[in-house]
């Protein structure tokens, strides 16, 4: 079966601070995957996306980015956070004729 | 560009009762893939149901169904036999050709013992 992983669970980070969050997925390979962003109580927001290694587009002009050096791993990175980064940030895994989406459990980011 | 619209943002349902969630949308693709997904308190979201655009039945999934009308662009949820693990906010997604979902701003249901 598929599984989608993320890491850290939480983190609190100081404004200006980097910033590294990982997504790994198992039981697929050459998946579509995605990088979202959800602030409380509200909709998800599509940052990027890969449909393969080293394949990324970005939604958002922002100072977030996105890698995928492996098939099943896909980063979401920053240089300097910004207090306004904070949220809940999902990856997911796209497969299937559907192209259905499934999602990770998510990062909860505070940036004080 | 694709639209997903949840008109109603908040429902409460007694438990074992019916509830039912609207969600209207706006494509100019013929080929397309409709989703509701709930999100339940720790925050992980799970796919409800799906619906192919270009099938004329309507999708049901144990006691979740869904009213899809083309024409409209409408795209209901319907939960039956509510239960107490049913409370959870619910996103309306369409995905398009290139393998991109649209979300709708979510409806938070509370089911009340």
């Amino acid at each position: 079966s598929q599984t989608i992983h993320q890491w850290p669970a939480t983190l609190v980070q100081p404004v200006g601070s980097p910033l590294s969050l990982e997504c790994t997925v198992e039981g697929t390979s050459n998946p579509n995957l995605y990088w979202y962003r959800q602030a409380a109580g509200r909709g998800l927001q599509l940052l990027f996306y890969s449909v393969g290694i080293g394949q990324i587009s970005s939604e958002v002009p922002q100072n977030l980015s996105a890698s995928r050096p492996q098939d099943r791993q896909f980063i979401l990175s920053s240089k300097k956070l910004l207090l306004s980064d904070s949220g809940f940030y999902l990856c997911a895994m796209g497969t299937g004729g559907y192209g259905t989406q499934y999602f990770g459990p998510g990062t909860r980011l505070t940036v004080l | 560009a694709q639209t997903v619209t949840q008109s109603q943002p908040e429902m409460s349902v007694q438990e074992a009762e019916t509830v039912t969630l609207s969600c209207t949308y706006d494509t100019s693709e013929n080929n397309y893939y409709l989703f509701w997904y709930k999100q339940p308190p720790s925050r992980q979201m799970i796919l409800v149901i799906r619906q192919e655009a270009y099938k004329q039945q309507n999708a049901t999934e144990n006691r979740f169904s869904v009213n899809f009308q083309k024409a409209a662009k409408s795209f209901s949820l319907k939960i039956s036999d509510s239960q107490l693990g049913d409370t959870a906010m619910y996103f309306c997604a369409l995905r398009s050709n290139d393998y991109k979902l649209s979300f709708g701003a979510g409806t938070t249901v509370t089911v009340r013992a």
